[in-house]
């Protein structure tokens, strides 16, 4: 059980394009999701926290309007990339949770290259 | 703030050579241990976990017990694989939305 699957895996696009990346949890609702973003040197930056049906909180740095979140149900958080840069090339991961003793569950992350 | 200070690697090792990273915590409260594993390319996966002081938590050959008098929880194993390269991070709960607080991560190469 808690699965949470990531799409796309892999995405390549253009600079001042944006891109889209689906998080779902397939097997259990999810009160709050999180978004990180994973530098070359592995460590994980946590970038925000979404809540089902409210705004999400972002964490100091990152900005809420180039990293759009939208967490429409307790199965879907959506992250969109808005006018993409090739800084924004990286590993972006979502988890979820569903109360209690803090676990998360991951999904398999996102490739993004920004050309 | 909570914190969690994880060794720093790469590690190298031989195969069937023994493991041990350190993960120590920071936290006002006693909070849940995680270790989660990342193989290359793929997202994180729980390893182990711990709930309480004391707890000892285990899966495929490795185990790692809460000590709450050294506010410890190193991850061990007592015979590495190949198969067993991957990064390992260590992670604490401290939010009150159930997010985590995660060490820097620690890169484990194991050799033939």
């Amino acid at each position: 059980g808690a699965v949470v699957s990531q799409h796309p895996s892999r995405v390549i696009c253009k600079s001042g394009t944006s891109v889209k990346i689906e998080c779902r949890s397939l097997d259990f609702q999810a009160t709050t999701m999180f978004w990180y973003r994973q530098f070359p040197k592995q460590s994980l930056m946590l970038m925000a926290t979404s809540n089902e049906g409210s705004k999400a909180t972002y964490e100091q740095g990152v900005e809420k309007d180039k990293f759009l979140i939208n967490h429409a149900s307790l199965t879907l958080s959506t992250l969109t990339v808005t006018s993409a840069h090739p800084e924004d090339s990286s590993f972006y991961i979502c988890s979820a949770y569903s109360g209690g003793a803090w676990e998360q569950f991951f999904g398999p992350g996102t490739r993004l290259t920004v050309l | 703030g909570d914190s969690v200070t994880q060794m720093e690697g790469p590690v190298t090792l031989s195969e069937e050579a023994f493991l041990t990273i350190n993960c120590t915590y920071t936290a006002t409260g006693y909070p849940s241990l995680f270790w989660y594993v990342q193989y290359p390319g793929e997202g994180l996966q729980l390893l182990l976990k711990a709930t309480k002081a004391d707890d000892k938590g285990s899966n495929k050959g490795f185990e790692a017990t809460y000590r709450k008098e050294t506010t410890s929880f190193h991850l061990e194993k007592g015979s590495v694989q190949v198969s067993d390269s991957a990064v390992y991070f260590c992670a604490g709960g401290g939010g009150s939305q159930g997010n985590l607080i995660f060490g820097k991560g620690t890169k484990l190469s194991v050799k033939p």
